[in-house]
């Protein structure tokens, strides 16, 4: 049974940068078939895409994150990771790794960790 | 502003069906595959339907998905108290080039 588990800061000062991590166990993040992402859900708000790695394409990321989403793959220690740069208070959410196929479905989630941005 | 829109919120009595819309366009549901999502309060989004209307392993089959042009379905049949969460539908949108999930949706058991 493949699990995900999110790890990082849970405060972060406003215009510094958001780092977390993804470990997986059961499974490699090897897999060509699948993609690694990352979707967050501010308090009380829906789901957002934020960006998603794999071994066989380079990554791709939400339009109005992308100047400031680094996701990145380790592979040999099961692990992926999100960087967020220039945070400000609208970055505070609940951050979720999943993995997904291609257009398929997102069908593996992390528990999520919730992400606050304040001084 | 997603660009799939659902209705805010759904309810019925135990045992009664509901039906969620999930509203598009043609560069998203029209073209690619639709996911249902269920979310319990406090907890991570469990995927229910995946391309349009395939069960994952644990799905129950009460839960059924369907797509017709730019909208999608997600229906509940025998609703059960366990059932109250917020549901969400995703997809692609080529236009985007982006994953795209619906504004969601309270299903409420009265």
């Amino acid at each position: 049974q493949l699990q995900l588990q999110e790890s990082g800061p849970r405060l972060v000062e406003p215009s510094e940068t958001l780092s977390l991590t993804c470990t997986v166990s059961g499974g490699s993040i090897d897999n060509n078939n699948f993609y690694w992402a990352w979707v967050r859900q501010p308090p009380g708000k829906g789901l957002e895409w934020i960006g998603s790695v794999s071994q066989t394409v380079s990554p791709h990321y939400s339009p109005p994150l992308k100047s400031r989403a680094t996701i990145s793959e380790d592979a040999p220690n099961y692990q992926f990771s999100l960087k967020l740069a220039s945070v400000t208070a609208a970055d505070t959410a609940v951050y979720y790794c999943a993995r997904h196929s291609h257009h398929s479905g997102y069908f593996n989630w992390g528990q999520g960790t919730l992400v606050t941005v304040s001084s | 502003q997603s660009v799939l829109t659902q209705p805010p919120s759904v309810s019925a009595a135990p045992g009664q069906k509901v039906t969620i819309s999930c509203s598009g366009s043609n560069s998203n549901i029209e073209t690619y595959y639709v996911s249902w999502y269920q979310q319990l309060p406090g907890t991570a989004p469990k995927l229910l339907i995946y391309e349009n209307y395939m069960r994952p392993s644990g799905s129950p089959d009460r839960f059924s998905g369907s797509k017709s042009g730019t909208s999608a379905t997600l229906v509940i049949t025998g609703l059960q108290a366990g059932d109250e969460a917020d549901y969400y539908c995703g997809t692609w949108d080529g236009s985007l080039s982006a994953h795209v999930f619906g504004t969601g949706t309270k299903v409420t058991v009265l």
